[in-house]
């Protein structure tokens, strides 16, 4: 069945380091693929997507890009900030209307 | 303003009892789902329902049961059935022809 693998966490960095959190997938057919924020006591929100291969998804300065070679779909920014302190979940979509999450990886920016 | 709406926030149960988490979405969505998420893990789907009136399980419905009679509400009941009910409830809803899952606050359920 269709799965999804991310880096354990927690990844403990300090503001204005790089971030990169790894998430490699399992699926059949072309999924599309998702990452998701959750902040403290609250639900997931949308940060980024990608449909397709080679895509790029961007959003407030995070990036992944869909690797259909390495099925791998992993997140970067360039310069975190203390309010990028969160977890954050891959997750994919392939046939159907379920989607697939990885564990979740949790992120504390220190000042 | 649209939004998903979970009520209520916190939730504390004595064991034994049924309890109904309450899921609201006014974005005209078709699709409306349950998640479950214990501490330090990823969401594990409950149920999921894509029309009025009909829902499948998912992956973990054994001890839930939900109903879909209107477009906009999709409940969840926690019967006790449910052997390890303390948990954070997530809904989330999909627009027909779209990829992503749209959340809402979420519901921490505690049995005491």
């Amino acid at each position: 069945g269709d799965s999804v693998t991310q880096m354990e966490g927690p990844v403990t960095l300090s503001e204005e380091a790089f971030l990169t959190i790894n998430c490699t997938y399992t699926a059949t057919g072309y999924p599309s693929l998702f990452w998701y924020v959750q902040y403290p006591g609250e639900g997931l929100q949308l940060l980024l997507k990608a449909t397709k291969a080679d895509d790029k998804g961007s959003n407030k300065g995070f990036e992944a890009t869909y690797r259909k070679e390495t099925t791998s779909f992993h997140l970067e920014k360039g310069s975190v900030q203390v309010s990028d302190s969160a977890v954050y979940f891959c997750a994919l979509k392939a046939a159907g209307n379920k989607l697939t999450f990885g564990g979740g990886t949790r992120v504390l920016v220190k000042p | 303003d649209g939004g998903i709406t979970q009520s209520p926030k916190y939730l504390f149960r004595k064991e034994g009892q049924n309890v109904t988490l309450s899921c609201e979405q006014n974005l005209n969505h078709d699709a409306m789902y349950w998640y479950r998420q214990d501490p330090g893990q990823g969401l594990r789907l409950i149920y999921y329902s894509q029309i009025v009136n009909d829902f499948q399980k998912g992956d973990i419905a054994e001890g839930y049961s939900v109903s879909r009679e209107k477009k906009e509400s999709f409940p969840l009941t926690v019967t006790s059935a449910q052997k390890n009910p303390t948990a954070f409830y997530l809904c989330a809803s999909t627009p027909s022809g779209y990829n992503e899952q749209f959340f809402g606050p979420g519901t921490r359920l505690t049995v005491l």
